[in-house]
């Protein structure tokens, strides 16, 4: 059975700088490209980023372009999402998302002065 | 302003069939395969249909996609009142090189 868990969300400061951890199991981690999306309090689903098997083709939605980096390592079959120069719109529930299949249960990232 | 368009509301009776509807471009839903996703309040979305009719293991057949040209839809046979959730369609967009959402839309069960 798949399984993802997340870690890393909170409360920052506007400007501030936050890292989200994804740890999988239940599948070859390596084999499969590893996706972000996130979904703001009332809003709808918006599609963040996503990073390749091997790590060497990463895409991003405009918003979060130069701000936001993913990474992976398959040694521990993790996902990570560096969010820095964090703004009050990127307030939201984040998911780790496995293709786009498999949903993790999501963490809040509230930033707020 | 989503990239893909759906309607913001739909809603049935008990054992109705109702359908949602998600359109797009020739640069999205016309060239990748679509999926379906429910989510009800306060939880994780769920995968309901991929590639436009695949039907993951435990979805139920009452659930169905359909796929012309530039837009796709959902139908919902034999509607419950389980059923009332938000529900989106996703595809990835070949210019923008990102996966896009349709705006979502709410179900209710009358």
């Amino acid at each position: 059975e798949v399984q993802l868990v997340q870690s890393g969300g909170g409360l920052v400061h506007p400007g501030g700088s936050l890292r989200l951890s994804c740890s999988a199991s239940g599948f070859i981690f390596s084999n499969y490209w590893m996706n972000w999306v996130r979904q703001a309090p009332g809003k709808g689903l918006e599609w963040v980023a996503n990073i390749n098997q091997d790590g060497s083709q990463k895409h991003y939605v405009d918003s979060v372009k130069g701000r936001f980096s993913i990474s992976r390592d398959n040694a521990k079959n993790s996902v990570f999402l560096q969010m820095n120069s964090l703004r009050a719109e990127d307030t939201a529930i984040y998911y780790c998302v496995y293709k786009m299949d498999v949903w993790d249960k999501g963490t809040k990232v509230i930033v707020s002065s | 302003q989503s990239v893909l368009t759906q309607p913001p509301s739909a809603s049935g009776t008990p054992g109705q069939r109702v359908t949602i509807s998600c359109s797009g471009n020739r640069s999205n839903i016309g060239g990748n395969p679509v999926n379906w996703y429910q989510q009800f309040p306060g939880t994780a979305p769920k995968l309901l249909i991929y590639h436009n009719y695949q039907r993951p293991s435990g979805v139920p057949d009452r659930f169905s996609g359909s796929k012309s040209g530039t837009s796709v839809s959902l139908a919902i046979s034999g509607l419950q009142s389980e059923d009332e959730a938000d529900y989106y369609c996703a595809t990835w967009e070949n210019i923008l090189n990102a996966w896009v959402f349709g705006g979502g839309t709410k179900l209710t069960v009358l």
